[in-house]
């Protein structure tokens, strides 16, 4: 059974970063790409980046200074960090499994994130 | 990047009827687009892909039409569980872009 969940921190203060896990079962990082998709409360969806099952990384332009993705295959496990949190990166932040033809097949539950101080 | 215009913003319908759903791309995006369908509180979930092709386990009433600029999603004979908010989404290009969503709700 397939399955991504997302864990870390609700609360981040702003310009601190954001460090997120994506912990997968039922398929291998070496073999499907892993995407990370952000969506403020009530709003749409943003692509904010991906890693591919070689372990390369592609980011949003918008995002690219601020974010890092990476993995650790042995664990099953994708991390986002992205710094300088503001009130504008205030939302759900989803990872998601990317299959052919660059779709996204299986979801996590979302991690809610909120900056304040 | 390529830009998804959703129409329309909120869609409201009785059971039973068919509801259609449009995504308009700022450029040819060769049918490299897929359909999610997000209930409320819910992660989205793959509903097309490839513009037409239906993913596995998603009930046949939902179908995908479209090429060019032009896209979109047709719910038959709508069901209470329908209610969502559904994406489009084009892969022809990165940075990957989603539409702004139209929300469906039972009238």
């Amino acid at each position: 059974q397939v399955q991504l969940k997302e864990s870390g921190p609700g609360l981040v203060q702003p310009s601190q970063t954001l460090s997120l896990t994506c912990t997968v079962s039922g398929f291998s990082l070496t073999s499907y790409n892993v995407h990370w998709v952000r969506q403020p409360t009530g709003k749409g969806l943003e692509w904010m980046g991906v890693i591919w099952t070689g372990g390369s990384t592609d980011y949003n332009s918008a995002l690219k200074s601020r974010l890092s993705i990476s993995r650790d295959t042995s664990k099953s496990q994708v991390f986002l960090k992205m710094n300088s949190l503001q009130t504008e990166d205030i939302a759900t932040y989803y990872c998601a499994r990317g299959v052919p033809p660059d779709v996204m097949d299986a979801w996590g539950q979302g991690a809610s994130v909120t900056v304040s101080s | 990047d390529i830009r998804m215009t959703q129409s329309p913003a909120s869609l409201s319908a009785s059971l039973g009827e068919t509801v259609n759903i449009e995504c308009l791309a700022s450029e040819d995006i060769y049918s490299d687009l897929a359909w999610y369908q997000q209930k409320p509180g819910k992660s989205p979930q793959l509903l097309i892909y490839n513009a037409n092709s239906l993913q596995n386990g998603v009930p046949s009433r939902f179908s995908g039409s479209g090429s060019g600029t032009q896209y979109s999603l047709k719910i038959n004979s709508l069901q209470s569980e329908d209610v969502a908010t559904y994406f489009c989404q084009q892969y022809n290009n990165y940075p990957l872009t989603f539409g702004s969503g139209t929300k469906l709700e039972i009238k």
